[in-house]
């Protein structure tokens, strides 16, 4: 079962423009992940927002959490070529992170 | 990729054969896990263990074992009853507290000859 969901599945952008992507899921978490994916290699851990947080920066990244609409957003603003790559939400459910389906950005220079 | 080592980077696992992959870790973390992402697609949870000597299974364990019998590997095994292997697969060790976070391995693409 896919706890979160992402929305939309591929963006294309060009190169200084504003990326975002959303992530829907089904029950109560404690906290949300974001995480990125280069093709052919593992995930690397960009943010995390705990479910008592609204929203959170981290350079050129913003990530808001609605608890109760159960969705999130990643923007990434002022997007570069080498931001071209997948992004998925991680939540908990029970001691376990469950993955969604990843958005694919693709960033045109 | 932050102390989580996986080999062989590249498997071929010929019909009826179990194939192991390996996962190590050298930083300490109590929890392991194992997904299987298939082409386009998000990551699906085989495998995790929150201790040593201890594993549950996720949503996908059919035709997949695992030991921990240490802290520092967690290894799986792609059995002969998996008929549909072909994937990437990634191990990951779960950091907890205040800057909560998985590391990733590199990954390991098993392909059926």
């Amino acid at each position: 079962s896919q706890q979160g969901e992402e929305d939309p599945q591929a963006l294309s952008i060009q190169e200084g423009e504003n990326a975002t992507m959303n992530c829907s899921y089904k029950t109560s978490i404690n906290n949300l992940q974001w995480y990125r994916q280069n093709s052919g290699r593992g995930l690397v851990h960009l943010i995390l927002i705990r479910s008592n947080e609204r929203e959170k920066h981290s350079g050129r990244l913003r990530v808001t959490l609605d608890t109760s609409k159960k969705s999130s957003s990643l923007l990434i603003t002022a997007s570069r070529a080498a931001d071209t790559a997948s992004y998925f939400c991680a939540t908990d459910a029970g001691g376990k992170l469950i993955f969604g389906q990843g958005t694919e950005l693709s960033v045109k220079p | 990729d932050g102390g989580i080592t996986q080999s062989p980077k590249y498997l071929f696992r010929k019909e009826g054969q179990n194939v192991t992959l390996s996962c190590e870790q050298n930083l300490n973390h109590d929890a392991m896990y194992w997904y299987r992402q298939d082409p386009g697609q998000g990551l699906r949870l085989i495998y995790y263990s929150q201790i040593v000597n201890d594993f549950q299974k996720g949503d996908i364990a059919e035709g997949y074992s695992v030991s921990r019998e240490k802290k520092e590997s967690f290894p799986l095994t792609v059995t002969s009853a998996q008929k549909n292997p072909t994937a990437f697969y990634l191990c990951a060790s779960h950091q907890t507290g205040t800057n909560e976070k998985l590391f990733f391995g590199s990954g390991t693409q098993l392909s059926v000859l």
